[in-house]
């Protein structure tokens, strides 16, 4: 089945310094690539998403790059602030199905 | 209210137990999805629903595991005869219909198997 893999698992960071996550996935057909934001205890937010007709979104400090032909997409947040600390799951919508698959999740720490 | 509401919020249960948890996805949203997510893993999909269509089944773990889903409306997701490995929370999500549409989640019930 499609698989998506998330890269690092963990991350540690300054505050002010960027943070970059990344995943892979094999299924070509996939046009729909969420990301989720999850505080400890609690549910998974989305912060960002882009679809397959677009290389790069932005929405202030975030942003996602996807390359379709390598099959990989990218988180990039600047200026960390401590807030940012929290798990961030990646994910891709499978046509076949209707569902997410979601990667293993980074767990980011940004320090003061 | 205006998100996704899941109960209950925890569930503590004795092996062999059936459970029954509830979901009441954003009002007009026709999408429903459940998801399990195990102690520092990232989400499993479960079942989805889609307006009047059948659902698609095809994450259940087991037999053991089923959901139901009345309309557009509130949604149930029973495990009979309980095992430890069922200990997980249980995420609901709904998006406005099926496809390129942002899925939104619920609290989350947290279901501990003793």
């Amino acid at each position: 089945g499609e698989n998506v893999e998330q890269h690092p698992s963990t991350l540690s960071v300054q505050e002010g310094d960027s943070a970059v996550i990344k995943c892979t996935y094999s299924d070509s057909a996939s046009n729909y690539f969420p990301w989720y934001k999850q505080e400890l205890g609690k549910r998974p937010q989305l912060i960002i998403d882009i679809r397959s007709n677009v290389g790069e979104k932005k929405d202030q400090r975030i942003a996602v790059t996807l390359n379709k032909t390598a099959k990989h997409f990218s988180l990039h947040i600047t200026e960390t602030q401590p807030e940012d600390s929290a798990v961030y799951f990646c994910a891709l919508y499978r046509n076949q199905g209707g569902k997410l698959i979601f990667g293993q999740g980074t767990e980011l720490s940004v320090k003061p | 209210g205006a998100g996704v509401s899941q109960s209950p919020s925890n569930k503590v249960t004795e092996k062999g137990k059936d459970v029954e948890l509830r979901c009441d996805p954003i009002s007009g949203h026709t999408a429903l999805y459940w998801y399990r997510q195990r102690l520092g893993q990232g989400l499993e999909f479960l079942i989805y629903f889609q307006g009047n269509s059948a659902p698609d089944k095809s994450g259940l773990p087991s037999d053991r595991f089923s959901a139901e889903r009345t309309g557009e409306s509130v949604s149930t997701l029973t495990i009979q005869r309980t095992q430890q490995e069922d200990s997980a929370v249980y995420l609901c999500a709904s998006s406005l219909n099926r496809g390129y549409q942002p899925q939104h989640f619920g609290d989350g019930t947290r279901l501990s198997i003793l």
